[in-house]
């Protein structure tokens, strides 16, 4: 357990529709990311949080969208869902983005699920 | 653009070595990740290299040649436990933020 929580587990929703996906870092930590991973591709970087505010972007599509809160927990809203956007959505955490040079390993949640019907 | 290579697949016995390649082309480097990945459950962090040479950690080992664009994950007296997905990851971000760019990572089967 890496300390990472991710809700929900599983969702299943149908094209068009609009869901929010949660996630709760680890406690003290202050970054967040998104990743999606799909069958047929690798783990894709989609966004990075620190402290409330977005610090780096991926190939994030203008259909999804993401906030990091007080709390530090985060959302990723996903609108407009298409067929193609059924995949795991893993959310990750590390205590800084380093600006030293010095590399702060990310912890990933259990991911959420996600299918478009 | 970033591209990292990795095998699809790999099988090996246990009890086995198995040393698993990764070769990167990106923008920049600031440091290469491997991560283990079961079916369905979260990657989880496994080693880190910034610098060239070898990094090991109980029967996991991993080695970075920054000038040839190259890593290897190396692991030891396998067991039925390793059989998983393993990930190479690079940060080819010089600021110091990570956009971790995945390889599509290799499939490890161990067989009794």
């Amino acid at each position: 357990d890496s300390g990472v929580t991710q809700t929900p587990k599983h969702l299943i929703t149908a094209t068009g529709q609009r869901v929010t996906l949660r996630c709760s870092p680890r406690s003290g930590d202050l970054s967040v990311y998104w990743y999606q991973q799909s069958l047929d591709q690798g783990l894709q970087f989609l966004i990075q949080y620190y402290n409330g505010e977005e610090r780096a972007k991926g190939n994030i599509l203008e259909r999804f969208s993401a906030q990091q809160f007080p709390d530090l927990h985060s959302e990723l809203n996903l609108s407009s869902l298409e067929l193609g956007d059924s995949a795991l959505y893993f959310c990750a955490s590390s205590v800084v983005p380093s600006t030293s040079g010095v590399q702060e390993t990310q912890y990933f949640g259990p991911g959420t699920r996600l299918l478009v019907l | 653009g970033q591209n990292i290579d990795q095998p699809t697949e790999m099988t090996a016995t246990e009890g086995a070595i198995v040393q698993i390649n990764c070769t990167y082309q990106t923008s920049g480097f600031n440091g290469l990740f491997w991560y283990q990945q079961h079916a369905g459950e979260a990657p989880t962090f496994l080693s880190y290299n910034v610098l060239d040479g070898l990094e090991e950690k109980g029967r996991f080992s991993s080695f970075l040649s920054r000038s040839k664009g190259y890593s290897y994950l190396l692991l030891k007296e396998l067991q039925m436990k390793d059989s998983a997905s393993y990930l190479c990851a690079v940060n080819p971000s010089g600021t110091g933020f990570q956009k971790l760019v995945f390889g599509t990572g290799t499939r490890l089967l161990v067989s009794p």
